[in-house]
């Protein structure tokens, strides 16, 4: 149970391009979901806290408008890049639970390459 | 604010050693402390939890961490590893806001590399 499933696992694209990332929870509702970022050989950073039906919340430095998230029903939280940039090239990990006081639950990423 | 400190970026052991991996975290409020794994590729995987209670929490597959308040350290051991234990492990704490799972402080991250 609880799994997290994220799409695509890989994506490269040209500059100025936009990307879609989708987070889904599979066998249960995510009332919040967490948006990560990690570059090579470092730790992960978080970067938006989404909860169901409101405006994410985003971490100091996170351009809202460049990491657009959306998470608009219990199941599913997307992450769009806009006018991506060799800069945001990155891992990008989303993580689910069904409450304040539950675990977390990782997707398995998505790896963003950006020519 | 909180922030979380693991000593060794890389650890290379060889096959049914011993392992330690450092975990030292700075908070003002109560905390609760997580060792995460990651595989190549993959996401984080939840490896064990202190929340309250007992210490010393085990996992599974035979590690354990012991939460030490006043040198304010959560080191993660295994008595003896395999080869499959090789992976990048990551320390996180959340705290404040009355939740025991909320906002996740990482780790920089610790690559255990068992060796046959």
């Amino acid at each position: 149970g609880a799994v997290v499933s994220q799409h695509p696992s890989w994506v490269i694209c040209k500059s100025g391009t936009s990307v879609k990332i989708e987070c889904r929870s599979l066998d249960f509702q995510a009332t919040t979901m967490f948006w990560y970022r990690q570059f090579p050989k470092q730790s992960l950073m978080l970067m938006a806290t989404s909860n169901e039906g409101s405006k994410a919340t985003y971490e100091q430095g996170v351009e809202k408008d460049k990491f657009l998230i959306n998470h608009a029903s219990l199941t599913l939280s997307t992450l769009t890049v806009t006018s991506a940039h060799p800069e945001d090239s990155s891992f990008y990990i989303c993580s689910a639970q069904t409450g304040s006081n539950q675990p977390q639950h990782f997707g398995d990423g998505t790896r963003l390459s950006i020519l | 604010a909180q922030s979380v400190t693991q000593l060794d970026s890389q650890v290379p052991v060889f096959e049914e050693a011993p392992v330690e991996l450092r975990c030292n975290y700075s908070s003002s409020v109560s905390v609760y402390l997580f060792w995460y794994v990651q595989y190549p590729n993959q996401g984080l995987q939840l490896l064990l939890k202190y929340l309250s209670g007992s210490t010393l929490v085990e996992s599974i597959n035979g590690f354990e961490a012991e939460f030490n308040k006043s040198q304010t350290s959560f080191h993660l051991r295994k008595p003896s590893v395999h080869i499959s234990d090789t992976a990048e492990y990551f320390c996180a704490v959340s705290g404040g806001g009355g939740t025991s799972y909320g906002k996740l402080t990482f780790g920089q991250g610790t690559i255990l590399t068992v060796h046959p």
